[in-house]
């Protein structure tokens, strides 16, 4: 069973490098997910893709963040100039079009900046 | 999407069933009631979820009161695997954004 996988699972930085993170979802999902998770809380939402299109942003998705999804497929997320607020767990999950489905979450990618 | 309310933590003996509760007195009548729990160093994985009837799965079952202002996550048998946070949501119909409380903390007592 191949669930959501996400790569790479940790990332270090320093404070105004870039980073991108990747995300493969289950392969018979067009929907796909992208969240953050700071310590403590539950995640928030950041943005949506229906195959390939990007069809909602969160506020919380500032413009250096840039998530694409080319493909339809595999999902890359990529945050320019990161900033210590950036420091979070980043969650990916899929699911399928229909009714109320259900989101399956990938292990996530957490990043600390330095 | 509806607010939610759950405790901040519970704690359970291992084998015994726990009762996890969750209010959500602004409920829609379209919004479904879904959950979620979050073992450590892992993403979110999801639990069951429900519209109006009582629902059953292999993992979990999920009531439903009649009014739908609360619901509550039952496990039938506590095991040391099922210690996490776990999360209420709802969500409206058709709605692809889940809204993520702190949940609740669940401890199992071996």
């Amino acid at each position: 069973d191949t669930g959501v996988s996400q790569d790479p699972r940790h990332k270090i930085t320093k404070r105004g490098q870039n980073v991108t993170f990747r995300c493969d979802p289950i392969s018979e999902h067009n929907r796909l997910y992208w969240y953050r998770q700071t310590l403590g809380q539950g995640p928030e939402f950041l943005t949506y893709f229906q195959n390939e299109a990007q069809l909602e942003k969160s506020r919380l998705l500032s413009d250096r963040f840039s998530a694409e999804r080319p493909k339809g497929s595999f999902s890359t997320l990529e945050i320019q100039r990161t900033e210590q607020g950036d420091s979070a767990m980043y969650l990916c999950a899929s699911s399928s079009t229909g009714y109320s489905q259900p989101q399956h979450f990938g292990d996530g990618t957490r990043l600390s900046i330095l | 999407d509806a607010k939610t309310t759950q405790p901040n933590s519970m704690e359970s003996n291992e084998e015994e069933p726990v009762h996890l509760p969750c209010n959500h007195s602004t409920i829609s009548g379209t919004d479904y009631i879904h959950w979620y729990r979050q073992l450590p160093s892992q993403g979110p994985e999801y639990v069951i979820h429900g519209l109006t009837s009582n629902v059953n799965n292999r993992m979990a079952s999920l009531a439903i009161a009649e009014d739908r202002k609360s619901s509550t996550l039952i496990l039938h048998r506590a095991t040391l695997r099922d210690a996490a946070v776990y999360y209420c949501l709802s969500s409206g119909a058709g709605s692809y954004q889940l809204t993520f409380g702190k949940g609740t903390k669940l401890s199992v007592i071996p």
